[in-house]
């Protein structure tokens, strides 16, 4: 089954820009989406389809996706930005959606 | 406002079964796929299983094929999870989840809040 690969954690201080990636094969020829979720509550759609936002959510946060990469960025980072990141894909050959491990993001 | 709030979660012994509940509102409920995607405690997220808006396209994640069912009641906008068998390994926040289908792909949006199932014995 098809395989995404996210770092365990990245550390960013605050005002700087946090980048978080998500490896795959040929990832870039496939459709990326990102949640967004804080200690204690449900994960959060923060990009769908690779780079687009939905409504709410900050200019802040950009996606893309290119070869065997996919990453979400994370510019003028806030403390309230602290959370799990996590990619995902629809595997067209199994017709099932696929999750990456998830990406702790610190805010030092 | 679309909202999705679950129930029926709870502690059973392994064996054991549960059925869960999801209602909707806020959205045409038979318009969408729905889902279920679970998360053990401190750990990431596992999609567990699909179901087209008129229930004929079914999917199942192989941890919970043959153990699990999931249903919808359209008239009621609810979808619910029949799960039996259940391990240990089962325990987890189970959310149930929306997909917006464009173009081949699949996102989940919104999230319900959650709702903990525990298989202890």
């Amino acid at each position: 089954s098809y395989v995404l690969t996210q770092p365990p954690s990245v550390s960013v201080a605050p005002g700087k820009t946090a980048t978080i990636t998500c490896g795959g094969n040929n990832i870039g020829s496939q459709s990326v989406h990102w949640y967004q979720q804080k200690p204690g509550q449900a994960p959060v759609l923060v990009v769908s389809d690779d780079s687009d936002r939905p409504s709410g959510i900050p200019e802040r946060f950009s996606g893309s996706n290119s070869g065997n990469t996919a990453t979400l960025t994370l510019t003028r980072v806030e403390v309230g930005d602290e959370a799990d990141y996590y990619c995902q894909v629809w595997d067209s050959r199994t017709d099932h959606p696929v999750f990456g491990g998830g990406t702790k993001v610190t805010v030092l | 406002e679309v909202e999705l709030v679950e129930s029926g979660g709870g502690v059973v012994r392994p064996g054991g079964s549960l059925r869960l509940s999801c209602a909707a509102s806020g959205f045409a409920f038979d318009d969408y796929g729905m889902s279920w995607v679970r998360q053990a405690p401190g750990k990431g997220l596992e999609w567990v299983s699909y179901m087209n808006w008129n229930g004929g396209i079914i999917h199942y994640a192989d941890s919970v094929k043959g153990r699990f069912t999931i249903s919808r009641d359209n008239a009621k906008n609810s979808l619910y999870l029949e799960m039996s068998s259940l391990r240990a390994e089962d325990t987890a926040f189970y959310y149930c989840v929306r997909a917006i289908a464009i173009a081949g792909t699949n996102w989940f949006d919104p999230w319900g809040q959650g709702t903990l199932v525990t298989v202890s014995s």
